[in-house]
């Protein structure tokens, strides 16, 4: 296994346009995490999934941002109508089934530029 | 208050020195203690993790938790050039989305 994977790595768009993320996790691993990095900040949690269901989402997923992970496989995150302010490093991460044993493993991340 | 507070440095140090990183965090939920490198423009990667008080070494690395007082540390021996950059703590708790908390991390130069 070749670890997280994250596609695109870049990405600059214009404010108000859609974009979308792929993570593609360790294939053994059911748990999920989407992060939002800024420059200078540590990672912010964004959501999680647990195989195909996402059950917990963080207060700064506004409605414009939509995450989906079918058949508990790849996950794709979406943000809606692009504003400046969602300029950051996008990280996924994945983890066993015991996230604390063996810590989160994450990819290298999509960095989004709204301009 | 964030939940994790950590000097955001940066910290400029001669090859060879022993570097010390720490955090303190609020939430005495908090059970399992991580540290992770990142650098520039990559996804951080766990250097180690811990969930009790004490000391843990791996190699050049030593990771020191103090629950009573809130406090995690990472120690680094023997530094080398190829140490130099951004270290972030997290910490969780093991119920439910066991999602990570990270500090604003340090960024660490070693200079040859």
């Amino acid at each position: 296994d070749t670890g997280v994977s994250q596609d695109p790595r870049h990405k600059i768009t214009k404010r108000g346009q859609n974009v979308t993320f792929r993570c593609d996790p360790i294939s053994e691993h059911n748990r999920l995490y989407w992060y939002r990095q800024t420059l200078g900040q540590g990672p912010e949690f964004l959501t999680y999934f647990q195989n195909e269901a996402q059950l917990e989402k963080s207060r700064l997923l506004s409605d414009r941002f939509s995450a989906e992970r079918p058949k508990g496989s790849f996950s794709t995150l979406e943000i809606q109508r692009t504003e400046q302010g969602d300029s950051a490093m996008y990280l996924c991460a994945s983890a066993s089934r015991w996230a604390g044993q063996d810590g989160y493993t994450f990819g290298s991340g999509t960095r989004l530029t709204v301009v | 208050q964030k939940e994790v507070e950590q000097d955001p440095g940066p910290l400029s140090v001669p090859e060879g020195a022993i570097v010390s990183l720490n955090c303190t965090y609020s939430n005495s939920a908090f059970q399992y203690f991580m540290w992770y490198r990142q650098y520039s423009r990559k996804g951080p990667e766990l250097l180690m993790y811990t969930y009790s008080s004490g000391n843990k070494e791996d190699g050049r690395f030593t990771a020191q938790v103090d629950k009573s007082s809130k406090y995690i540390s990472l120690f680094i021996r023997d530094s080398q050039p190829s140490d130099s950059a951004t270290y972030l703590c997290a910490m969780t708790i093991i119920q439910g989305a066991q999602k990570l908390v990270f500090g604003q991390g340090t960024r660490l130069t070693i200079n040859p």
